[in-house]
Order: structure tokens, then sequence, then C-alpha cells
């Protein structure tokens, strides 16, 4: 019953410093997201994937890059981090269209700090 | 541009009573409005939803209340419990092949027991 899994859990970095956060799911979506989560400002997409071999960008996308690995897989990166990419990460997944009753699934979330 | 706005951002109950959180739209192609609920350290997750062609949806103790004319929807806790103490994000979501959700800031409700 695992369902979303993000590492790390949490993490420290340095203004510039490059790192990659991982997510997998277990089941068998197609869909998945990753979202930043800031005080008073709910949750932003920040890339997307519909499906497994696609992505694309959401509402704030700079400074950040992802990849589909597989269908299970979507990780992202960030190539050069800055002190304003402090935040709480979450991945989602679903299986498809949320407008048919297919809620997003979150992980626990990656809480990342830039120094 | 906040597509999808929330009030209030805090919110404190007494045990027993109703809790009432507002959202506002203003993309008419919204199909789909979810809420969800978070504890701390934890993810979201999906409490209730509802489509546009009904105008309320209950849930035990959670009941959202959708005006299309107004481009308002909300959601009201009855009987509130200290275990409701969360923090609650409505979205909204278009039927297209992308499946994304533009959240609400967030609500963060505090049921005082």
């Amino acid at each position: 019953n695992a369902g979303v899994t993000q590492t790390p859990k949490f993490q420290v970095l340095k203004t510039g410093q490059s790192m990659t956060l991982q997510c997998a799911q277990d089941m068998n979506h197609n869909s998945m997201y990753w979202y930043r989560q800031d005080p008073g400002m709910g949750l932003r997409l920040i890339y997307y994937s519909a499906s497994e071999g696609t992505t694309d960008k959401g509402e704030v996308p700079n400074g950040y890059n992802v990849s589909r690995l597989n269908k299970r897989e979507f990780s992202l990166r960030l190539e050069s981090a800055a002190p304003s990419q402090t935040s709480v990460y979450f991945c989602a997944s679903t299986t498809g269209p949320t407008g048919r009753n297919q809620p997003q699934h979150f992980g626990d979330g990656t809480r990342l700090s830039i120094l | 541009q906040q597509q999808v706005k929330q009030s209030p951002q805090s919110l404190i109950v007494q045990k027993g009573g109703i809790s009432i959180i507002n959202c506002a739209y203003e993309n008419t192609a919204f199909d789909y409005f979810p809420w969800y609920q978070q504890f701390p350290g934890k993810g979201p997750a999906l409490l209730i939803a509802i489509r546009p062609d009904v105008s309320e949806k209950k849930e035990g103790r959670f009941t959202i209340s959708f005006n299309k004319s107004a481009k308002q929807f909300s959601l009201h806790i009855m009987d509130s419990q200290p275990g409701d103490s969360a923090t609650y994000f409505c979205a909204a979501s278009k039927m297209d092949s992308s499946y994304k959700l533009i959240f609400g800031s967030g609500t963060r409700l505090l049921v005082r027991p």
C-alpha cells in the first residue's frame, strides 16, 4: 500500500547546488505531477506528465526540469538551486481525467531548504 | 493570476460548530471542483468533489454547495471535531487531457475541544 513515494523527505542545499527529487507510484497511474507548496499560496503546478513519454510545463516551471523515466517514476531536477526554491515539493499521480472522479494521490512531500 | 480564490485564510471553530470555507473561480471552462484535506507533514488527500451539474453534494458531515451563476462553491463541515483540524484546499479542473488541478491558497482550520 505504498501509493506515491517521494525521496528524500528532507534536504538542505547551498545556493548553486543541484539535486534531483525522486517520485515513484505503484498504482499503475498514467499521469504524474510536481507541485510546490508555499505558505499562503496553495499548491502550484511546476511540471506534469499526462502520460508516459510526455511532459509539459505548469504554472511555475522556471528553474526546474523533469524526467518521466517510465510509467512509475517522475523526477524533478533543480540544476542550480536558489533560495526562492525553498519550499515543500509534492508529487502526485492519477489514473485519468480528474473530471471523472479520479483523485490525484499525493506523496508526503520533500521539504527542501536552500541556504 | 489566481484562478481560484479561497477564504478565509484561517478559521477557528468550537467543537460541534459548523465550519464554512468559500472559493470563487473565474474560468467558466472548469467542470470539476474537488476539496482536499491536508494534515501536518502529509500530502493532501481528496475529501469530496462536485461537478457543476449539481448544486450540492453531501458525504457524512461534509457538504459542498455549488453556485454556478456566481462561480462560487463552498465546503461546510457540520458538527466539527478536533480531528477535522487540518488545512483545506479547494481546487478546479477542466476536462482535458492534462487533468491539471488549480488550487486555492488554503484554509487552516482549528477546531477547539
